[in-house]
């Protein structure tokens, strides 16, 4: 089955800075790769994704990015803020039916 | 639209206990999953369910039971709870593309 290697699993950094989180999957049939915010006690919610055909996608702050030869994809937010402090999470799908693997997460801490 | 809805909220069980996990979506989503969520773990695929009647085993299967009768609902069951199935769990639901969470259920087996 599909493994989703996720680092860092902390990542701090000061208000106006870049971070970027990065994964890897394993199963070159993957083809689904969204991104997931979880803040502390609510469920996860989706912030941006890319498919397998597309090699990277922005969203105002936030991008992700595909290395389908590597099999690896990041997570790039800049000009963080203190809102963004949450867990954030990797996945991958390769059954075609939204079931999904997920990296094991990373907080993210924005100080202003 | 209420999305995707779990019910309960947090629930206490006593070990060997037996308790259903209610999850119901009004998107008319043909999939539907279970997850849990345990500290450093992410979350793991418990069961999933691609349309009535149909349901496959994820990653960690052993100790719950699913059925899906309607679109709308996707029950988990735990047959016998134990101390390790102490956990938070999420029900999704998709129509192949974006997945929706519901709000979780806190479970705690003591």
């Amino acid at each position: 089955g599909e493994n989703v290697e996720q680092h860092p699993s902390t990542l701090s950094v000061q208000e106006g800075d870049s971070a970027v989180i990065k994964c890897t999957y394993s199963d070159s049939a993957s083809n689904y790769f969204p991104w997931y915010k979880q803040e502390l006690g609510k469920r996860p919610q989706l912030i941006i994704d890319i498919r397998s055909n597309v090699g990277e996608k922005k969203d105002q702050r936030i991008a992700v990015t595909l290395n389908k030869t590597a099999k690896h994809f990041s997570l790039h937010i800049t000009e963080t803020q203190p809102e963004d402090s949450a867990v954030y999470f990797c996945a991958a799908s390769d059954s075609g039916y939204s079931t999904l693997t997920f990296g094991k997460g990373t907080m993210l801490l924005v100080s202003p | 639209n209420a999305g995707v809805t779990q019910t309960p909220k947090f629930q206490v069980l006593k070990t060997g206990q037996s308790m259903t996990l209610q999850c119901a979506q009004d998107m008319n989503h043909e999939y539907m999953s279970w997850y849990r969520q345990d500290p450093g773990m992410g979350l793991r695929l418990i069961h999933y369910s691609v349309g009535a009647g149909i349901t496959d085993q994820g990653e960690v299967p052993n100790g719950y039971n699913v059925s899906r009768s309607t679109t709308e609902d996707f029950p988990l069951r735990l047959l016998s709870a134990a101390p390790s199935q102490t956990s938070v769990y999420f029900c999704a639901s998709s129509s192949g593309v974006e997945a929706f969470f519901g709000q979780g259920t806190r479970l705690t087996v003591v």
